[in-house]
């Protein structure tokens, strides 16, 4: 299995551009959820979804869209981006809402 | 909202050493698990531990949920213990939310 993948890895954006951050994984599980890590501060739950079809805000939702229309992809969408969203993005999976979640490599993007 | 905090935010220790890591939670929860952040980023899953105490080698955890708080020991520190430890919990009825703590970060040195 590889787990939890993400790409791009690194993206450079410009104030007011679009672009999608890809989040999938491959262990069948119904849960998944994009966080976001700003330096010295834990992370902050962005969206997150319990099955395909269905997802829900979390803490800083403001900004951000994101969809789940399969089991393994949820992929999460700056419609127009601000300096204020540079970040470190971090997908996430769990086999169901309470149980042990397991985390992606991470996307580090940069807004100018 | 829930608030979890985790001290002491910076600890150093020499290679060998002990250390215990908390996380104090202000509400009851149903889920709180404890993650190792390493200096390349990744984010590793250390325990799932709501309540009691578990143990994986070096490492072991325990949490009293009934008094709000969780531990984290590390035994024979190592150099690949250096990163950051986070705490992160989940309320009752919000199934789903991981709440973060904002991490002690650990340097081992040789």
């Amino acid at each position: 299995n590889a787990g939890v993948t993400q790409t791009p890895k690194f993206q450079v954006l410009k104030t007011g551009q679009s672009m999608t951050l890809q989040c999938a994984q491959d262990m069948n599980h119904e849960y998944m959820s994009w966080y976001r890590q700003d330096p010295g501060m834990g992370l902050r739950l962005i969206h997150y979804s319990v099955g395909a079809g269905i997802t829900d805000q979390g803490e800083v939702p403001n900004g951000y869209n994101v969809s789940r229309s399969t089991t393994e992809d949820f992929p999460l969408r700056l419609l127009s981006a601000a300096p204020s969203q540079t970040s470190v993005y971090f997908c996430a999976s769990s086999p169901g809402r309470s149980d042990t979640q397991y985390f992606g490599p991470g996307t580090r993007l940069t807004v100018l | 909202g829930i608030q979890v905090e985790q001290s002491p935010p910076d600890l150093i220790l020499q290679e060998g050493a002990n250390s215990t890591l908390r996380c104090n939670f202000s509400d009851s929860v149903n889920n709180l698990q404890w993650f190792h952040q390493n200096p390349w980023g990744q984010l590793i899953n250390l325990f799932y531990i709501p309540s009691g105490t578990k143990q994986n080698g070096r490492l072991s955890a325990t949490t009293v949920a009934t008094e709000r708080y969780s531990l984290l020991y590390i035994s024979s520190s190592q150099t690949t213990d250096s990163g950051v430890y986070f705490c992160a919990v989940e309320r009752y009825n919000q199934g789903g939310k991981l709440i973060f703590g904002q991490g002690t970060e650990l340097s081992v040195k040789p």
